[in-house]
């Protein structure tokens, strides 16, 4: 069954530095992938999505994505964050053929000023 | 456009008593999804929907009822609740593909004393 591993739980990081959330995934069968983000006390909303194509994916807030097949890994990335980065990101998996999605476990982003 | 809303926010139940949490959505989606959000865990899918009229058990689905009379409706229900089942649930919708994203709702805080 697939699996999404989110290593870091927690991942402080000062305002304007760069920032990556890693993020891998179980199975190598075709896959779509994803990142959401929740700010407190919200629900989950897209950050961006990858289908095909291009390996890097871009989203909204600056935030960039890279796809590595070989590697089952989606790590997510932003060249400089800010306090209102600050919240829990969720990458979350479907099975190509499949409308249910796995997320990891979350990593929360601390940014500090 | 609301998206997707949820009632109530919070609640407080004693052990044992029974409470329907209400999801509705105004996107036209055919697929809606319940989840419960538990600390370290991520997001875990307790039942979900198809179609009007149709359910089906999620990951973890014990302890729980769904109801989808109406296509832009979904209910939860707890028919005798525990501490279990303290949690942050959440509903999402989507188009139903699994390239589509999945639209949650802002979340109801649940505590079962």
């Amino acid at each position: 069954a697939q699996s999404v591993t989110q290593l870091d739980s927690q991942v402080p990081v000062f305002e304007e530095a760069p920032v990556e959330l890693r993020c891998n995934y179980s199975s190598s069968v075709s896959v779509y992938l994803f990142w959401y983000v929740q700010y407190p006390n919200q629900g989950l909303q897209l950050l961006l999505k990858y289908l095909s194509g291009s390996t890097l994916v871009k989203g909204i807030n600056g935030f960039e994505a890279e796809f590595n097949k070989s590697q089952t890994s989606f790590h997510l990335r932003k060249p400089s964050v800010h306090i209102s980065d600050t919240a829990e990101y969720f990458c979350a998996v479907s099975d190509r053929g499949s409308y249910k999605l796995i997320f990891g476990s979350g990593t929360r982003l601390l940014v500090r000023p | 456009n609301a998206g997707v809303t949820q009632t109530p926010k919070f609640r407080v139940l004693k052990t044992g008593q029974s409470m329907t949490l209400l999801c509705a959505q105004d996107m036209n989606h055919e697929y809606m999804y319940w989840y419960r959000q538990d600390p370290g865990m991520g997001l875990r899918l307790i039942h979900y929907s198809v179609g009007e009229g149709t359910t089906a058990k999620g990951e973890v689905p014990d302890g729980y009822n769904v109801s989808r009379l109406k296509k832009q409706n979904f209910l939860l229900g707890l028919e005798s609740a525990a501490p279990s089942q303290t949690s942050v649930y959440f509903c999402a919708s989507s188009y139903g593909t699994s390239f589509n994203e999945q639209f949650f709702g802002p979340g109801t805080r649940l505590t079962v004393l």
